[in-house]
C-alpha cells in the first residue's frame, strides 16, 4: 500500500515553455501532498505544501507565479514549472501525506521527474 | 541558524561489515527524526523513524539511535550487502508537518 506516482518520469523542453508534472496518490487519500525539488549531490528542498481544496503554501523563495501548484482532488496534485529555463532543470519529486491526525509527517513519496530545460 | 550536516563523504566498507551513518543537527529541537534510502534518479524510501524520547530503535538489520543532548542520530547498518549501497537520508520534523532533510551519506558495499 501507500504508493505514490508521478508522471512524467523525465521530461526534456525548450526553455520558455510550460511543463506539467503530475502527483498521484494511488491508494490511498492524501490530504497534504509536499513538492520538493532536489539538485545533484544535494537535499531535497521543500518547495510547497498543499492541502486539497485550497491553495499551496510556498516556502520562502520558491516563486508561486513560476510554480503553480492545484491540489484537486485527494489523489492528485499538479506542479505546473511555467517558462521554463535550464536553472529550472532539476529532479522534482513529490510525497503524499496520509493523514493530519497522524502524530508524524508520514510521506510517501513519489519516484520524481527529471526535468531538463534546454 | 539551523543546520542539518551528514558526512558529505562516501562511505566504502567491505560486504558483512557494518556501516554506521551519523546525522548531526543544530538550533532544532524535532520531535521524531527519520532515515530514508535514496537509489539515484528515485525517490527516497522510508526506513526508519525514532522519536525524541526513545534512545534505539531496530528494524532487521537496521538500528538508529537518537541522542538529544548531543544532537545527534547514527544510522546503523549490520551484516551490509552490496545492495544496501544507496544514499541515505536524514529528515527531521519542524513541527507543522514540515520535514527538513539532510544533503545525505552515499554508501558503497564492496562484494
Amino acid at each position: 500500500g501507500a504508493v505514490v506516482s508521478q508522471h512524467p518520469s523525465w521530461v526534456i523542453c525548450k526553455s520558455g515553455t510550460s511543463v506539467k508534472i503530475e502527483c498521484r496518490s494511488l491508494d490511498f487519500q492524501a490530504t497534504t501532498m509536499f513538492w520538493y525539488r532536489q539538485f545533484p549531490k544535494q537535499s531535497l528542498m521543500l518547495m510547497a505544501t498543499s492541502n486539497e481544496g485550497s491553495k499551496a503554501t510556498y516556502e520562502q523563495g520558491v516563486e508561486k507565479d513560476k510554480f503553480l501548484i492545484n491540489h484537486a482532488s485527494l489523489t492528485l496534485s499538479t506542479l505546473t514549472v511555467t517558462s521554463a529555463h535550464p536553472e529550472d532543470s532539476s529532479f522534482y519529486i513529490c510525497s503524499a501525506g496520509t493523514s493530519a491526525s497522524s502524530s508524524y509527517n508520514e510521506q510517501f513519496f513519489g519516484p520524481g521527474t527529471r526535468l531538463t530545460v534546454l | 541558524s539551523q543546520k542539518i550536516e551528514q558526512n558529505s563523504e562516501a562511505l566504502n566498507i567491505q560486504e558483512g561489515k557494518t556501516a554506521t551513518l551519523t546525522c548531526n543537527y543544530t538550533n532544532y529541537s524535532p520531535a521524531y527524526l527519520q532515515w530514508y534510502r535514496q537509489d539515484p534518479g528515485r525517490g527516497p524510501v522510508f526506513l526508519l523513524l525514532i522519536r525524541e524520547n526513545e534512545k534505539e530503535k531496530r528494524k532487521e538489520r537496521l538500528k538508529v539511535t537518537f541522542d538529544t543532548t548531543l544532537k545527534q542520530s547514527l544510522f546503523h547498518i549490520t551484516a551490509s550487502q552490496p545492495a544496501d549501497s544507496a544514499t541515505y537520508l536524514c529528515a527531521l520534523d519542524t513541527g507543522g508537518f514540515k520535514t527538513i532533510f539532510g544533503a545525505g551519506t552515499r554508501l558503497f558495499v564492496k562484494a
